[in-house]
């Protein structure tokens, strides 16, 4: 059975860092690319970035690609997501995805939320 | 960046009645190599993550019943639900996968 488990989320204030982990199982974890995607508040979705199954490349929403930053692990079958300078509009639910070229896995999300 | 226009916002519906939602694109998802749709639907049950539903525009992920149909090609794709059930209540999105990917902004099936 797939799994993804995304840890690492809390509430953080604004400018500061965060690193998001997510665990997959149940899959072989290098052949596949994976995705990070999040949902707001207000159930607006946005794909944030993905990264190739070798970790060799990465790709990212225009708007974010600046301040986030996406890795892996193969060998410990996770992967990350470094986001810095958060802002307010960065609160949302942050989901880990198995990326086919659409996404056929969710995580169960992780919340951040951004405030003084 | 193409811009996924999903329609209606909410709808409510009687168990057996039949839905549709609808998906337009700013630009097609008709990829003409190998004649693809880059359009998935999802749905995301309250306090759930999103669940793939259709890829590749009509598609039916394995384990989706078959009420869950996918159609369309090019700038116009439709979800419809016949003989909708109260486990259908949900909220059900459309992603473009042919450039970068966008989501829809999701439809709200509520059941009377």
């Amino acid at each position: 059975e797939v799994q993804l488990v995304e840890s690492g989320g809390g509430l953080v204030q604004p400018g500061a860092s965060l690193k998001l982990s997510c665990v997959a199982s149940g899959f072989t974890f290098s052949d596949y690319w994976m995705s990070w995607v999040r949902q707001t508040p207000g159930k607006t979705m946005e794909w944030i970035g993905d990264i190739k199954y070798d970790g060799s490349y990465t790709n990212y929403a225009p708007s974010l690609k600046n301040r986030f930053t996406i890795s892996r692990d193969n060998a410990k079958s996770t992967l990350y997501l470094q986001m810095s300078n958060v802002r307010s509009e960065d609160t949302a639910t942050y989901y880990c995805t198995r990326d086919v070229r659409y996404f056929d896995y969710w995580g169960q999300g992780v919340m951040v939320t951004v405030s003084s | 960046d193409i811009v996924m226009t999903q329609s209606p916002f909410s709808l409510a519906v009687s168990e057996g009645e039949m839905v549709t939602i609808n998906c337009k694109s700013s630009q097609s998802l008709l990829s003409s190599g190998n004649q693809k749709n880059y359009l998935a639907w999802y749905q995301q049950k309250p306090g759930q993550s999103p669940k793939l539903l259709i890829y590749y525009a009509s598609t039916r992920q394995s384990g989706v019943p078959d009420r869950f149909i996918g159609s369309g090609s090019g700038t116009d794709f439709t979800l419809t639900i016949s003989d909708v059930q109260a486990e259908d209540l949900a909220d059900y999105y459309c992603l473009q996968h042919y450039s970068y990917l966008t989501f829809g902004s999701g439809t709200k099936l509520e059941i009377k």
